[in-house]
């Protein structure tokens, strides 16, 4: 079973291009998040998608940045017009939120990361 | 003090060692995780401890959890020059337990 899959591993873009960057989620997971980690930080949650849903994107940026998560195919997270700032290195995870006696848990499988430098 | 913050920031010990790292948090909570990062890589999801449970093991790992002083251990016993990266943890608040809160990380260093 194959993990969460993020492409491209490194993603170069100059000021003011775009950057797509693109999640296949684990097979039998139908929940997708993105979050984002600048350097010696934490990650900062950003939106969480189920098929062709945006439950949640509260951490996203409200312009510039947007998600899906197609019936088929990839989630796509996308930077329009990127700057300096944007940089960092981008994570999606997937889960299957599992019910059990008493609640939820929600054990969230990252990718290995997209890494955007923006020049 | 930020939802799930670690400390130290940093650790180093020798190899063989047990390392302790310390998590703690403002808000309440339905789960919190462990998660392993290293260097320039993703996240290795480590252990999840829910707010009912007070201890929990997997192998050479071992998690606490005080919800009265909201705050977590990591314990790794007989450590290895390979357990060197980042160690997170990780909370979900009550009503969002998707929504995952991250703190910046304990940097373990384990010399051989």
């Amino acid at each position: 079973n194959a993990g969460v899959m993020q492409n491209p591993r490194h993603l170069v873009r100059r000021r003011g291009q775009e950057a797509r960057l693109r999640c296949s989620p684990m097979k039998g997971h139908s929940h997708v998040y993105w979050y984002r980690q600048l350097p010696e930080e934490g990650l900062k949650f950003m939106v969480y998608l189920q098929k062709e849903n945006i439950i949640d994107e509260s951490g996203m940026p409200k312009e510039r940045f947007s998600a899906e998560f197609p019936k088929e195919g990839p989630s796509i997270l996308r930077i329009q017009q990127v700057v300096r700032g944007d940089s960092a290195a981008y994570f999606c995870a997937s889960s299957p939120i599992l019910s059990f006696p008493g609640g939820l848990t929600n054990e969230q499988y990252f990718g290995p990361g997209t890494r955007l430098t923006v020049t | 003090s930020q939802q799930g913050e670690e400390d130290p920031q940093a650790l180093s010990i020798q190899e063989g060692e047990n390392a302790t790292m310390n998590c703690s948090y403002k808000t309440s909570i339905n789960n919190l995780q462990w998660y392993r990062q290293n260097s320039g890589r993703g996240l290795v999801h480590l252990i999840l401890i829910r707010s009912n449970e007070r201890e929990k093991h997997s192998g050479r790992l071992r998690v606490t959890l005080d919800t009265s002083k909201k705050s977590s251990s990591l314990l790794i016993t007989a450590s290895r020059a390979a357990d060197t990266a980042s160690y997170f943890c990780a909370t979900d608040a009550t009503g969002s337990n998707y929504k995952l809160t991250f703190g910046k990380g304990t940097l373990l260093t384990v010399n051989p």
